[in-house]
């Protein structure tokens, strides 16, 4: 099964950064890649599907890049809203989710 | 408005069967557009895919799970289930029932609040 290896695992930032967050995938995986946030106590919401394009409704400042194996979610900058944990998920290969990011304060 | 609720007991005992019900309204499970999926997220950890089922019955079923796993479709009252066998605290999780895009882009676009099972000894 294909392996998502997230990166960091938590970081702290402040309001009006940037905030970039790495996925590795253990195959390639062209670019059948979600980016998902969850705030606590919530169901997961979608940001970016397909690697790179923005779900309806979510705000621009999030964008995501990549292809392959190696993926990025950028936020450019950070709002109090921000504050959650961030999930990539493959779908290439049934489907399995890296470990989180978690971003804080 | 698409909205998916999950049902079932809160606590399930050592090597019994855990049951649950995905209600869905605003849109039909029928429907050929969508893998109907369950996920489940262990206490402060992170996603797992468990499996999904399509409108014409066909599934698909984690394979570290495969062998405990089995998921039905009720159209008459729009609502999927799950049911997990022989389960061991290493099944206490929340589990959210989602919607899944099954053509071309595949992603979870809707998802139940999520309901937490422990699993008691």
């Amino acid at each position: 099964d294909i392996q998502m290896t997230q990166s960091p695992s938590s970081l702290s930032a402040s309001v009006g950064d940037r905030v970039t967050i790495t996925c590795q995938a253990s195959q390639d995986i062209s670019n059948y890649l979600n980016w998902y946030q969850q705030k606590a106590g919530k169901a997961p919401k979608v940001l970016i599907y397909a690697a790179s394009n923005l779900e309806a409704g979510v705000p621009s400042r999030f964008s995501g890049s990549g292809s392959g194996t190696h993926f990025t979610l950028t936020i450019s900058s950070l709002q109090p809203e921000d504050f959650a944990i961030y999930y990539c998920q493959q779908y290439n290969d049934f489907s399995t989710f890296g470990g989180g990011t978690r971003v804080a304060i | 408005q698409v909205q998916l609720q999950e049902s079932g007991p809160g606590l399930v005992k050592s090597s019994e069967t855990l049951s649950l019900t995905c209600a869905v309204s605003g849109a039909s499970i029928s429907s050929g557009d969508h893998y109907w999926t369950w996920i489940r997220q262990h206490p402060g950890k992170g996603l797992e895919c468990i499996g999904y089922i399509y409108y014409i019955g066909y599934t698909y079923y984690n394979p570290s799970l495969k062998g405990r796993i089995t998921m039905s479709l009720d159209p008459s009252n729009n609502q999927f289930s799950l049911k997990l066998r022989s389960v061991t605290a290493a099944d206490t999780a929340v589990y959210y029932c989602a919607r899944e895009r099954s053509s071309g882009v595949r992603y979870f676009d809707y998802w139940g609040q999520g309901t937490l099972v422990a699993v008691s000894s």
